[in-house]
Protein backbone atom coordinates (compact mmCIF):
# COMPACT_ATOMS: atom_id res chain seq x y z
CA UNK A 1 0.00 0.00 0.00
CA UNK A 2 1.10 3.52 -0.73
CA UNK A 3 2.90 5.14 1.88
CA UNK A 4 4.37 8.96 2.98
CA UNK A 5 7.34 9.56 4.54
CA UNK A 6 8.02 12.37 7.21
CA UNK A 7 10.90 12.51 10.05
CA UNK A 8 10.32 11.64 13.70
CA UNK A 9 11.16 14.73 15.07
CA UNK A 10 12.64 18.25 14.10
CA UNK A 11 13.57 20.57 16.66
CA UNK A 12 14.89 24.17 16.09
CA UNK A 13 15.31 27.38 18.31
CA UNK A 14 12.55 29.75 19.27
CA UNK A 15 13.06 32.39 15.41
CA UNK A 16 14.89 29.43 13.38
CA UNK A 17 13.38 28.08 10.13
CA UNK A 18 11.76 24.62 10.30
CA UNK A 19 11.35 22.53 7.51
CA UNK A 20 9.44 19.34 7.97
CA UNK A 21 9.92 17.13 5.12
CA UNK A 22 7.19 14.58 3.35
CA UNK A 23 7.74 11.78 0.47
CA UNK A 24 6.00 10.01 -1.53
CA UNK A 25 6.01 8.01 -5.32
CA UNK A 26 3.18 9.59 -6.24
CA UNK A 27 3.76 13.51 -5.12
CA UNK A 28 4.35 13.81 -8.02
CA UNK A 29 0.91 13.63 -9.55
CA UNK A 30 -1.13 14.22 -6.78
CA UNK A 31 -0.98 17.28 -4.16
CA UNK A 32 0.14 17.46 -0.42
CA UNK A 33 -1.65 18.68 2.60
CA UNK A 34 -0.49 19.80 5.83
CA UNK A 35 -2.16 19.61 9.45
CA UNK A 36 -1.22 20.86 12.84
CA UNK A 37 -1.95 18.78 15.92
CA UNK A 38 -1.60 20.09 19.31
CA UNK A 39 -1.71 18.09 22.42
CA UNK A 40 -5.37 16.53 23.11
CA UNK A 41 -6.73 18.63 19.91
CA UNK A 42 -8.65 17.34 17.07
CA UNK A 43 -6.22 18.49 13.56
CA UNK A 44 -5.92 21.52 11.68
CA UNK A 45 -5.37 22.24 8.26
CA UNK A 46 -2.66 24.65 7.49
CA UNK A 47 -1.01 23.65 3.96
CA UNK A 48 -3.78 22.50 1.11
CA UNK A 49 -2.62 22.19 -2.10
CA UNK A 50 1.23 22.15 -1.72
CA UNK A 51 1.40 25.64 -0.92
CA UNK A 52 -1.75 27.41 0.39
CA UNK A 53 -2.75 28.79 2.90
CA UNK A 54 -6.19 28.53 4.45
CA UNK A 55 -7.83 31.72 5.83
CA UNK A 56 -5.83 32.05 9.42
CA UNK A 57 -3.51 30.45 9.29
CA UNK A 58 -0.05 32.66 10.01
CA UNK A 59 1.93 33.65 7.14
CA UNK A 60 5.60 31.48 8.93
CA UNK A 61 3.56 28.47 7.54
CA UNK A 62 4.34 27.82 3.78
CA UNK A 63 4.32 24.63 1.86
CA UNK A 64 6.45 23.47 -1.63
CA UNK A 65 6.59 20.17 -3.26
CA UNK A 66 9.00 19.31 -5.69
CA UNK A 67 9.12 15.30 -7.19
CA UNK A 68 8.35 12.89 -4.76
CA UNK A 69 8.93 15.44 -1.97
CA UNK A 70 6.71 18.00 -0.01
CA UNK A 71 7.84 20.16 2.30
CA UNK A 72 6.30 22.45 5.10
CA UNK A 73 8.95 25.64 5.88
CA UNK A 74 7.90 27.26 9.53
CA UNK A 75 9.78 30.70 8.74
CA UNK A 76 10.83 31.83 12.09
CA UNK A 77 9.34 29.15 14.68
CA UNK A 78 7.59 30.36 17.32
CA UNK A 79 6.75 28.64 21.10
CA UNK A 80 3.23 28.06 19.89
CA UNK A 81 4.07 26.26 16.76
CA UNK A 82 4.97 23.32 18.70
CA UNK A 83 2.70 20.34 17.77
CA UNK A 84 2.79 17.37 15.57
CA UNK A 85 2.50 18.03 11.83
CA UNK A 86 0.99 15.59 9.41
CA UNK A 87 1.43 15.15 5.71
CA UNK A 88 -1.97 13.85 3.51
CA UNK A 89 -2.36 12.69 0.17
CA UNK A 90 -3.97 10.29 -1.83
CA UNK A 91 -2.39 7.16 -3.76
CA UNK A 92 -2.62 7.54 -7.59
CA UNK A 93 -5.90 6.39 -7.93
CA UNK A 94 -7.25 9.58 -6.19
CA UNK A 95 -9.76 7.59 -3.90
CA UNK A 96 -7.77 6.07 -0.81
CA UNK A 97 -5.78 8.60 1.12
CA UNK A 98 -3.39 8.20 3.38
CA UNK A 99 -1.44 10.05 6.08
CA UNK A 100 2.22 10.38 6.72
CA UNK A 101 3.92 9.23 9.93
CA UNK A 102 4.02 12.60 11.57
CA UNK A 103 7.09 14.77 12.76
CA UNK A 104 6.91 16.45 16.24
CA UNK A 105 8.37 20.02 16.16
CA UNK A 106 10.00 21.11 19.31
CA UNK A 107 11.01 24.65 19.30
CA UNK A 108 12.85 25.79 22.48
CA UNK B 1 -20.71 27.30 12.16
CA UNK B 2 -19.65 24.02 11.18
CA UNK B 3 -20.05 21.26 13.70
CA UNK B 4 -18.93 17.75 13.58
CA UNK B 5 -20.20 15.69 16.98
CA UNK B 6 -19.13 11.99 16.67
CA UNK B 7 -20.85 9.49 19.22
CA UNK B 8 -21.09 5.47 19.73
CA UNK B 9 -17.50 4.96 21.00
CA UNK B 10 -17.09 2.52 24.10
CA UNK B 11 -15.55 -0.73 25.20
CA UNK B 12 -16.09 -3.50 23.17
CA UNK B 13 -14.61 -7.38 22.92
CA UNK B 14 -12.86 -8.53 19.85
CA UNK B 15 -14.97 -9.73 17.43
CA UNK B 16 -18.00 -7.31 18.03
CA UNK B 17 -19.19 -4.51 16.04
CA UNK B 18 -20.35 -0.89 16.32
CA UNK B 19 -21.77 1.69 15.12
CA UNK B 20 -20.27 5.18 15.23
CA UNK B 21 -22.54 8.36 14.35
CA UNK B 22 -21.17 11.83 13.92
CA UNK B 23 -24.06 14.60 13.40
CA UNK B 24 -23.33 17.29 11.01
CA UNK B 25 -24.55 20.91 11.24
CA UNK B 26 -24.00 24.76 10.22
CA UNK B 27 -23.38 23.63 6.29
CA UNK B 28 -24.78 21.56 3.60
CA UNK B 29 -24.18 18.17 4.41
CA UNK B 30 -25.51 16.39 1.65
CA UNK B 31 -23.02 18.38 -0.52
CA UNK B 32 -19.70 17.61 0.70
CA UNK B 33 -17.77 14.39 0.73
CA UNK B 34 -16.92 12.72 4.17
CA UNK B 35 -14.17 11.09 5.74
CA UNK B 36 -13.70 8.91 8.77
CA UNK B 37 -9.83 9.19 10.32
CA UNK B 38 -8.75 7.58 13.62
CA UNK B 39 -5.82 7.78 15.69
CA UNK B 40 -4.64 4.70 18.16
CA UNK B 41 -3.45 6.15 21.30
CA UNK B 42 -0.42 8.17 21.33
CA UNK B 43 0.16 7.05 17.77
CA UNK B 44 -0.36 9.30 14.25
CA UNK B 45 -3.20 9.65 12.15
CA UNK B 46 -4.81 6.68 9.94
CA UNK B 47 -7.45 7.40 7.51
CA UNK B 48 -9.78 4.82 7.42
CA UNK B 49 -12.78 5.80 4.78
CA UNK B 50 -14.77 8.43 2.43
CA UNK B 51 -17.81 8.40 1.14
CA UNK B 52 -19.10 10.56 -1.60
CA UNK B 53 -21.34 13.54 -1.27
CA UNK B 54 -24.53 11.38 -2.23
CA UNK B 55 -23.58 7.63 -0.78
CA UNK B 56 -23.21 6.18 -4.28
CA UNK B 57 -19.27 6.21 -4.00
CA UNK B 58 -17.63 4.48 -0.71
CA UNK B 59 -13.57 3.48 0.14
CA UNK B 60 -11.49 2.47 2.89
CA UNK B 61 -7.84 1.77 3.91
CA UNK B 62 -6.53 -1.89 3.60
CA UNK B 63 -6.76 -1.98 6.99
CA UNK B 64 -10.89 -1.76 7.23
CA UNK B 65 -11.65 -3.46 4.25
CA UNK B 66 -14.55 -5.70 4.45
CA UNK B 67 -14.93 -5.44 8.08
CA UNK B 68 -16.28 -1.41 8.58
CA UNK B 69 -19.16 0.41 6.08
CA UNK B 70 -19.12 3.72 5.81
CA UNK B 71 -22.75 5.25 5.16
CA UNK B 72 -24.73 8.55 5.43
CA UNK B 73 -28.57 10.09 5.65
CA UNK B 74 -28.58 13.44 4.14
CA UNK B 75 -31.95 13.43 5.42
CA UNK B 76 -30.75 13.34 8.79
CA UNK B 77 -27.02 15.05 8.25
CA UNK B 78 -25.45 12.04 9.73
CA UNK B 79 -22.21 10.12 9.00
CA UNK B 80 -21.80 6.78 10.18
CA UNK B 81 -19.35 3.79 10.52
CA UNK B 82 -20.25 0.69 10.92
CA UNK B 83 -17.50 -1.07 12.83
CA UNK B 84 -17.53 -5.53 12.33
CA UNK B 85 -15.00 -7.93 13.59
CA UNK B 86 -13.34 -5.71 16.11
CA UNK B 87 -9.60 -6.26 16.73
CA UNK B 88 -6.86 -5.15 19.14
CA UNK B 89 -5.60 -2.55 16.66
CA UNK B 90 -8.99 -0.90 16.32
CA UNK B 91 -8.64 0.69 19.55
CA UNK B 92 -8.53 4.47 18.72
CA UNK B 93 -9.88 7.95 18.47
CA UNK B 94 -12.15 8.25 15.73
CA UNK B 95 -12.26 11.36 13.84
CA UNK B 96 -15.16 12.64 11.04
CA UNK B 97 -14.22 15.42 8.86
CA UNK B 98 -15.73 17.43 6.11
CA UNK B 99 -14.14 17.81 2.51
CA UNK B 100 -14.58 20.73 0.57
CA UNK B 101 -12.82 21.53 -2.72
CA UNK B 102 -9.68 21.72 -2.53
CA UNK B 103 -9.39 20.89 1.16
CA UNK B 104 -9.88 17.40 2.43
CA UNK B 105 -10.39 17.61 6.45
CA UNK B 106 -11.29 21.23 6.87
CA UNK B 107 -13.34 20.77 9.83
CA UNK B 108 -12.78 17.55 12.42
CA UNK B 109 -14.73 16.45 14.90
CA UNK B 110 -13.69 15.84 18.39
CA UNK B 111 -13.69 12.29 18.64
CA UNK B 112 -14.47 9.44 20.06
CA UNK B 113 -12.97 6.69 21.41
CA UNK B 114 -13.19 3.24 20.53
CA UNK B 115 -11.16 0.38 22.94
CA UNK B 116 -11.19 -3.17 21.95
CA UNK B 117 -10.52 -5.41 24.76
CA UNK B 118 -11.25 -8.58 26.42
Amino acid sequence: SYELTQPPSVSVSPGQTARITCSGDALPKKYAYWYQQKSGQAPVLVIYEDSKRPSGIPERLSGSSSGTVATLTISGAQVEDEADYYCYSTDTSGNRGVFGGGTKLTVL
Amino acid sequence: QVQLVESGGGVVQPGRSLRLSCAASGFTFSSCPMHWVRQAPGKGLEWVAIISYDGSNKYYADSVKGRFNISRDNSKNTLYLQMNSLRLEDTAVYYCAREIPQQPFDYWGQGTLVTVSS
